[in-house]
């Protein structure tokens, strides 16, 4: 099973809401990731939880807040978003996340955010 | 600066016809992962390609790793509208500190008329 399920499937929110997505996998993994969508692009790494320490944050505003519970769980908070973060945000997993060694990541089906 | 250079950006073809896509960079990767995504939803895992030199196929699709590990091709036969999608390269370079960190193409929209 290389599943990784996110919740909600879509969100919409005002610029003074506060909000969390969440992330988990059963997959044993311990390195979880969230990246930023936009359409027709791939990717942009946001943070790299490794063994449930942050180990990557790709200067992201402090308005996203990742957090990690435990090594099945990844969240991120959302707080005072502007309408440019409107994007598909994803997450993924991956086994390790070693220092030289690359890894298959695994993705989620994403959260379709919208900032009005 | 973009470490895998993908290409072409858009592909628009008739069903039957064959197409490739490209991934090269002038880095050397361990391994190279190919991915496809279908509007709003999270990229799926095609395909990684370890060795040099490896070709995997998957029913309609090749994937070859190039000898020196720094190129890799996706070849797609009889294409059908249901490979209509946006395919990624992406994979972590050898010898640079990435931590996991996966670099991205800038993927290849593809369209399949039927």
């Amino acid at each position: 099973d290389t599943e990784v399920t996110q919740t909600p499937k879509h969100l919409v929110m005002g610029m003074t809401n506060k909000k969390s997505l969440k992330c988990e996998q059963h997959m044993g993994h311990r390195a979880m990731y969230w990246y930023k969508q936009k359409a027709k692009k791939p990717p942009e790494l946001m943070f790299v939880y490794s063994y449930e320490k942050l180990s990557i944050n790709e200067s992201v505003p402090s308005r996203f807040s990742p957090e990690c519970p435990n090594s099945s769980l990844l969240n991120l908070h959302l707080h005072a978003l502007q309408p440019e973060d409107s994007a598909l945000y994803l997450c993924a997993s991956s086994q390790d996340s070693d220092k030289g060694v690359s890894y298959e990541q695994y993705f989620g089906p994403g959260t379709r955010l919208t900032v009005t | 600066t973009q470490l895998l250079e993908q290409s072409p950006q858009f592909l628009s073809i008739q069903e039957g016809e064959n197409l490739t896509v490209y991934c090269n960079s002038s880095s050397v990767f361990s391994s190279l992962q190919w991915y496809r995504q279908e509007p709003g939803e999270g990229p799926v895992l095609l395909v990684t390609v370890v060795t040099g030199g490896e070709v995997k196929k998957l029913k309609r699709l090749t994937f070859q790793f190039g000898d020196a590990r720094k190129d890799s091709s996706l070849h797609i036969t009889a294409a059908q509208p249901g490979d209509t999608g946006l395919y990624l390269c992406a994979g972590g370079p050898r010898f640079v500190l990435h931590l996991g960190r996966l670099y991205f193409g800038r993927g290849t929209q593809l369209t399949v008329w039927p």
